[in-house]
């Protein structure tokens, strides 16, 4: 059982670049998110997914998109990168469950815009 | 709206100290309170919830109670560990969804 795995750790984009953040799951869980986390600013949701097949915005949504064409993937879309989005990316999933408000967070993405 | 604030750091502490990191929120309804934590190069754990007032969180030594009347869930854990450097965050829970307090970095030297 290994969790949350996000792929890939590391990565160096140069601005306008695209890239694509993976997210996979294997405790079977309904919902997923995505995350960046910035100094002094704790974490904030960029998308989630209710179940396979939905998105929706969180509070920071601009200039990504995601998907989620199976309920054991999600994933964060940066279509022209720009400085600004250089962060920690934390993808996350929960149950859906009554105790369905806890997240298993995963080791996070590094990513620098230059 | 729902939000958290949490107390700044960062925070140095000597091993076996007593250590209290404040959390306010502020939000519609009933959320449920968490604490999570981030060890260095590491994504967050879940350290501790409740999920109705007058309940008490504790994991690893480490406790927090809802209060309602005060709208806080303080953690405190009465002697900590140089293993118990880490980040620190208070979040509350709406519909699903997590909103994070700022984060507060916890450094305990031997």
């Amino acid at each position: 059982n290994a969790g949350v795995t996000q792929t890939p750790k590391f990565r160096v984009l140069k601005t306008g670049q695209s890239m694509t953040l993976l997210c996979a799951q294997d405790m079977n869980h309904e919902y997923m998110y995505w995350y960046r986390q910035d100094p002094g600013m704790g974490l904030r949701l960029i998308h989630y997914s209710v179940g396979e097949g939905t998105t929706a915005k969180g509070e920071v949504p601009d200039g990504y998109n995601v998907s989620r064409l199976k309920k054991q993937n999600f994933l964060l879309g940066l279509e022209s990168a720009a400085p600004s989005q250089t962060s920690v990316y934390f993808c996350a999933s929960s149950p859906d469950s009554p105790f369905g408000d806890t997240q298993y967070f995963g080791p996070g993405t590094r990513l620098t815009v230059l | 709206g729902n939000s958290v604030t949490q107390m700044e750091g960062p925070v140095t502490l000597s091993e076996e100290a007593f250590l209290t990191i404040n959390c306010t929120y502020t939000a519609t309804g009933y959320p449920s309170l968490f604490w999570y934590v981030q060890y260095p190069g590491e994504g967050l754990q879940l350290l501790l919830k409740a999920t109705k007032a007058d309940d008490k969180g504790s994991n690893k030594g480490f406790e927090a109670t809802y209060r309602k009347e005060t709208t806080s869930f303080h953690l405190e854990k009465g002697s900590v560990q140089v293993s118990d450097s880490a980040v620190y965050f208070c979040a509350l829970s709406f519909d699903y969804k997590l909103s994070f307090g700022a984060g507060t970095t916890v450094t305990v030297r031997a």
